[in-house]
């Protein structure tokens, strides 16, 4: 019973260039939400996405981040040209229906983005 | 909008010493609330949670919590701390509504 899969786990990119960033959910589970860890902090909430809808995006930077989870393959993550200040932790986290009480969100190993 | 608080940013301890760390949260409906460790370099693991009944939750690894919904308070205990637990701790509140928000965090050092 695979977990939260997320690749890359470590990635470098150089400013200006795009990053990917992938997660498959847990199996059965239709619901990813992306967070972002910046060193000595807490996971910031960025999005919330069920199977090709965007349900939540309260937390994501107006400009250079997008996120999709299409109706099939994993959800993906693009900051396009990125800056130094995107270099963090991005942890996906998946629920099989978060309107249900008892809800648990289940976390990934996360990418470590180094912008350099 | 809800938030949370985490007292402690840096905790030190000697092991077999007892451990509490405060969690306190900002939210006027029903919350369930989580306790999540991190291992240096590792993701996030589940230690306990709660969502109604009996206000003490027992979790893995000999960690507790107890919800006290006057205070708005989910402490982590401990009674006997180990080197092993050395790792950030990070409480959550969750309202059913999708998204998690989480503290800043924790970071236990155990001494040996």
């Amino acid at each position: 019973n695979a977990g939260v899969m997320q690749n890359p786990r470590h990635l470098v990119r150089r400013r200006g260039q795009e990053a990917r960033l992938r997660c498959s959910p847990m199996k059965g589970h239709s619901h990813v939400y992306w967070y972002r860890q910046l060193p000595e902090e807490g996971l910031k909430f960025m999005v919330y996405l069920q199977k090709e809808n965007i349900i939540d995006e309260s937390g994501m930077p107006k400009e250079r981040f997008s996120a999709e989870f299409p109706k099939e393959g994993p959800s993906i993550l693009r900051i396009q040209q990125v800056v130094r200040g995107d270099s963090a932790a991005y942890f996906c986290a998946s629920s099989q229906n978060p309107g249900r009480t008892q809800e648990t969100q289940y976390f990934g190993p996360g990418t470590r983005l180094l912008v350099l | 909008a809800q938030s949370v608080s985490q007292h402690n940013h840096h905790v030190i301890l000697s092991e077999a010493a007892s451990l509490e760390l405060g969690c306190n949260y900002s939210y006027g409906g029903t919350v369930n609330l989580f306790w999540y460790v991190q291992y240096p370099g590792q993701h996030l693991q589940l230690l306990l949670k709660y969502f109604s009944g009996d206000p003490l939750v027992k979790g893995i690894k000999g960690f507790e919590a107890e919800f006290i919904k006057s205070k708005f308070s989910f402490n982590l205990r401990k009674p006997s701390v180990q080197w092993s637990d050395t790792a950030e701790y990070f409480c959550a509140v969750n309202t059913n509504a999708g998204k998690s928000t989480f503290g800043d965090g924790t970071t236990l050092t155990v001494k040996p």
